[in-house]
């Protein structure tokens, strides 16, 4: 079956990095895109970054361009977010998610989410 | 960006009930909708997807509609693992917004 493990979460001081994971399985994982999804505590979902199958395009909400870079191995069918200068506002649990590759690209398997606090 | 307005932003409702969600683009989406739900400390789940198409393996109370700007989310019986918060999402244009969430909670 499908399945994602985030890990690389944890407490880390505003302006340093963190490097997150997703490692996958079930699937052909070079044959799908993938996305980053966060959540902050107590609020609702916002959509990070999109990258494609072969890794040849990126997009990311404006709020993390420049700080953040989505990337994948597909030897090792892993995402990752490298995750720089953090803000407090960064706080969230951070969810992986496949694309469907269907049309209006659902994310339809998740992570159980890994969480990030930025401390000021 | 695109603007995903959900109403109402909760909602209280029995088991058996009806309940629809409404879900506003900002600007005509045509059909790049996805519906989700998320129960407490889990991840979400994809119910639905291009506004009507409904995910492998959800139950048939799940419905969606509409196209462009408007769109609704319709359980038809609501049951008792139904009561989370559900989000829409357009995937129309990068940045993929979601909408702020309804939350369902049992009356």
């Amino acid at each position: 079956q499908v399945k994602l493990v985030e890990s690389g979460g944890g407490v880390v001081q505003a302006g340093r990095s963190l490097r997150l994971s997703c490692s996958t399985s079930g699937f052909t994982f070079s044959s799908y895109g993938m996305h980053w999804v966060r959540q902050a505590p107590g609020k609702g979902l916002e959509w990070v970054a999109v990258i494609w199958h072969d890794g040849s395009i990126k997009y990311y909400v404006d709020s993390v361009k420049g700080r953040f870079t989505i990337s994948r191995d597909n030897s090792k069918n892993t995402l990752y977010l490298q995750m720089n200068s953090l803000r407090a506002e960064d706080t969230a649990v951070y969810y992986c998610a496949r694309d469907a590759r269907v049309v209006a690209s659902p994310c339809d398997s998740w992570g159980q989410g890994t969480l990030v606090t930025v401390s000021s | 960006d695109i603007q995903m307005t959900q109403s109402p932003s909760s909602l209280s409702a029995s088991v058996g009930d009806r309940v629809t969600i409404t879900c506003r683009a900002s600007q005509s989406i045509s059909s790049y909708l996805n519906w989700y739900h998320q129960r407490p400390g889990k991840a979400p789940q994809l119910l639905i997807y291009a506004a009507t198409s409904v995910q492998s393996g959800v139950p048939s109370r799940f419905s969606g509609s509409g196209s462009g700007t408007d769109f609704t989310l319709t359980i038809s019986s609501l049951q008792p693992e139904d009561f989370a918060t559900f989000y829409c999402q357009q995937t129309y244009s990068t940045p993929y917004t979601f909408g702020q969430g309804t939350k369902l909670e049992i009356k």
